[in-house]
This record gives C-alpha cells, structure tokens and sequence, in this order.
C-alpha cells in the first residue's frame, strides 16, 4: 500500500478482555516499530521487527503483551485481559531498513485504544 | 539513560510570522541522531528534519531549520513563515544506538489566522 495501514482505528472494550491491533506496513519495509502514546505523552517504544532476525521485545511493560509479525509483513499486537491503564494510542511504523538512522520512520494513524 | 526535554508544553504564533520550539537532550552516546516529528490532529507523525550529531551543520527544509548546539544538549526548531497547516504537536526525538527512538512530550502548536 502508499502508507502503514492500521486497524481498528478505535477500539473500545471490557476490562479484562483481549485485544488484537493490527498493523500492514509499507510494501518491501523490512523493519516494523510499534508504540504506544498515552494521553499528553511521548511516544513509548514497545517492540521492534527487523526481517528474519528476533524482535527487540526490550519496550513490551508486561507479559501481557506480544507481538508477531508473519511472513515479514504484517504486525499483530495483542494485549491480553486489558487493564485501564493500556488505554492509549498504539502507533505503528516502518522503515525500508533497520536503524533509525538510516531511513525515515513511517507511522500509520495508530489505534485508539479505549478500557472500560 | 536517554531522556528527551520539551519545556513548552504549548505555543501559539500569527500566520506568516516564526517561531522557535526548544528541546534539550541528555545522553551518553557519542553517535546519535536528532528529529523533529510534527503529529497534526490526524494522528500520523511526519518526519520534518532530522540532524546527524556529527555534523555541524545545522540541519534545513525549505521553512523548517534547527539549531544544533552539540555541547550544549540543545536541539531547537524554527519554523518560518507559519501556515495554518503547520497546527500540530511537535515531538523532539532522540536516536541512539539501540533500534528505537525517545520522543519528548511534545510541544503543541496552534498556529493562528
């Protein structure tokens, strides 16, 4: 596609459920980013892909979170049984190589996610 | 530690006139890169400009420039000649050797008419 797509675009659920956050980078980007944005905040670095090689997990705050990424393309974070401080915006970026110094991060809208 | 400083947490300018947004930076790291993102109300974060640590010249697109004061920890950007569709939030951002970036809280701008 022209851009990183993400969806849902808003998500609203219980407290306790499971949630899944998807994220379809940039045709041929080999490195994927995800983030998490929480109201008047930063951007937190929560897990990098690059190609084949293991993901850099270091940013995930708790074991409730995982992340995949099939086929060297499209990205999966799940959260499982939410709690209300996960309430944020999880943004999504690609690069056509790994290293932030080398190409320009691109992000997708993200997906507002919102715990009752 | 890496840590990213946004003193500003608002701004505001007239249409056509500029503006200077600060950041600071704190870092052990002899390689680094600097960035500016703008996140307008769509929520997507754009890359304005980006400055190697190395090189001492200051970083410049088309309206947006940046001073870079190396010993000082200093990364600021200016904005010329504002347009209303430079309204957004602002993130100064920190890349050092590790694959990921440290964003400051942000800086938001309203640009008024």
């Amino acid at each position: 596609g022209a851009g990183v797509s993400q969806s849902p675009s808003n998500k609203v659920t219980e407290k306790g459920k499971d949630v899944e956050l998807r994220c379809d980078p940039i045709s041929g980007h080999t490195a994927l980013y995800w983030y998490r944005q929480s109201l008047g905040q930063g951007l937190e670095f929560l897990i990098y892909f690059q190609g084949n090689s293991a993901p850099d997990k270091s940013g995930l705050p708790s074991d409730r979170f995982s992340a995949e990424r099939t086929g060297g393309s499209v990205s999966t974070l799940t959260i499982q049984r939410t709690q209300q401080e996960d309430s944020a915006v999880y943004l999504c970026a690609s690069s056509s190589r790994g290293g932030y110094s080398n190409q320009p991060q691109h992000f997708g809208d993200g997906t507002r996610l919102s715990i009752l | 530690a890496q840590t990213v400083t946004q003193s500003q947490p608002e701004m505001s300018v007239q249409e056509a006139e500029t503006v200077t947004l600060s950041c600071t930076y704190d870092t052990s790291e002899n390689n680094y890169y600097l960035f500016w993102y703008k996140q307008p109300p769509s929520r997507q974060m754009i890359l304005v400009i980006r400055q190697e640590a190395y090189k001492q010249q200051n970083a410049t697109e088309n309206r947006f420039s940046v001073n870079f004061q190396k010993a000082a920890k200093s990364f600021s950007l200016k904005i010329s000649d504002s347009q209303l569709g430079d309204t957004a939030m602002y993130f100064c951002t920190l890349g050092t050797g590790a694959n990921n970036l440290f964003f400051g809280t942000g800086t938001r701008l309203t640009v008024i008419p």
